[in-house]
C-alpha cells in the first residue's frame, strides 16, 4: 500500500478561482514534506518544502500546510493560472528513503 | 547551467532488444537515481548512486543496470527489454539522498519508452 495518499485524482478549475490539494501520509519516522509541481513532458520540480516544526510554507500564488499530528498536507493554489495546469506530487521523506504519491493533476481552463 | 540532461526523450524498442538510457548532471551533485513513472502510481526508484563508483538497488531494480564511473554520468541499462518496461523514466541528482535543501531533487525531462 502506498504510504502517501493523494486527492482528487484530478480537477478541473476555472482560471482565477482557488482550488486544494490534499496530500495524507502514513511515513514514520517523519522528516520533510515536499510538493513538486510537473509539467506534461517535464520533470518534477520542487515548488515548497516543510519540516516537522512548520505548519505552513508560501512560494509566490501556492502555500503549502503541514500537520503532523495528523499527518496531513494540503497544497492551495490562489488565483490560478493556465501556467497552473500541470501534475502536483507530494514526497514524503523519513530519515532513508522518500515516497511519492501518485500525484494530482490540475487543469485550469479559461 | 544545463542541470540534469536526459537522451534519447522517446524511444521504442522490440521485446528482447537493449539499450541504455543517459543521464548528465553538471552540478556536482554526489546522489543520482533513476526512477520510472507509471500511470496511477507515484515514482518508483530503480537505482541509485551516492558518489562515483557506488550504486546499489532501489524498489524495482529486476531488468535494469547502472554504472557511475564519473560525478556527471548515470546510465540505465535495460538489458533485454520487456512490455512491462513500457514507462516513462526519469533521472534525478541531489546534493543529498533525501533531496534535502531548497531544490531538492533535479529531474530530467524524462524519456517515454515504449516496448513492443
Amino acid at each position: 500500500k502506498n504510504q502517501v495518499e493523494q486527492s482528487p485524482q484530478s480537477l478541473i478549475i476555472l482560471e482565477g478561482k482557488n482550488c486544494t490539494l490534499q496530500c495524507n501520509y502514513t511515513v514514520s519516522p517523519f522528516s520533510n514534506l515536499r510538493w513538486y509541481k510537473q509539467d506534461t513532458g517535464r520533470g518534477p520540480v520542487s515548488l515548497t518544502i516543510m519540516t516537522f516544526s512548520e505548519n505552513t510554507k508560501s512560494n509566490g500564488r501556492y502555500t503549502a500546510t503541514l500537520d503532523a499530528d495528523t499527518k496531513q498536507s494540503s497544497l492551495h493554489i490562489t488565483a490560478s493560472q493556465l501556467s497552473d495546469s500541470a501534475s502536483y506530487i507530494c514526497v514524503v521523506s523519513n530519515d532513508y528513503k522518500l515516497s511519492f504519491g501518485a500525484g494530482t493533476t490540475v487543469t485550469v481552463r479559461a | 547551467n544545463a542541470g540534469v540532461t536526459q537522451t534519447p526523450k522517446f524511444q521504442v524498442l522490440k521485446t528482447g532488444q537493449s539499450m541504455t538510457l543517459q543521464c548528465a548532471q553538471d552540478m556536482n551533485h554526489e546522489y543520482m537515481s533513476w526512477y520510472r513513472q507509471d500511470p496511477g502510481m507515484g515514482l518508483r526508484l530503480i537505482h541509485y548512486s551516492v558518489g562515483a563508483g557506488i550504486t546499489d538497488q532501489g524498489e524495482v531494480p529486476n531488468g535494469y543496470n547502472v554504472s557511475r564511473s564519473t560525478t556527471e554520468d548515470f546510465p540505465l541499462r535495460l538489458l533485454s527489454a520487456a512490455p512491462s518496461q513500457t514507462s516513462v523514466y526519469f533521472c534525478a541528482s541531489s546534493y543529498s539522498n533525501l533531496g534535502t535543501g531548497e531544490y531538492g531533487y533535479t529531474f530530467g525531462s524524462g524519456t517515454r519508452l515504449t516496448v513492443v
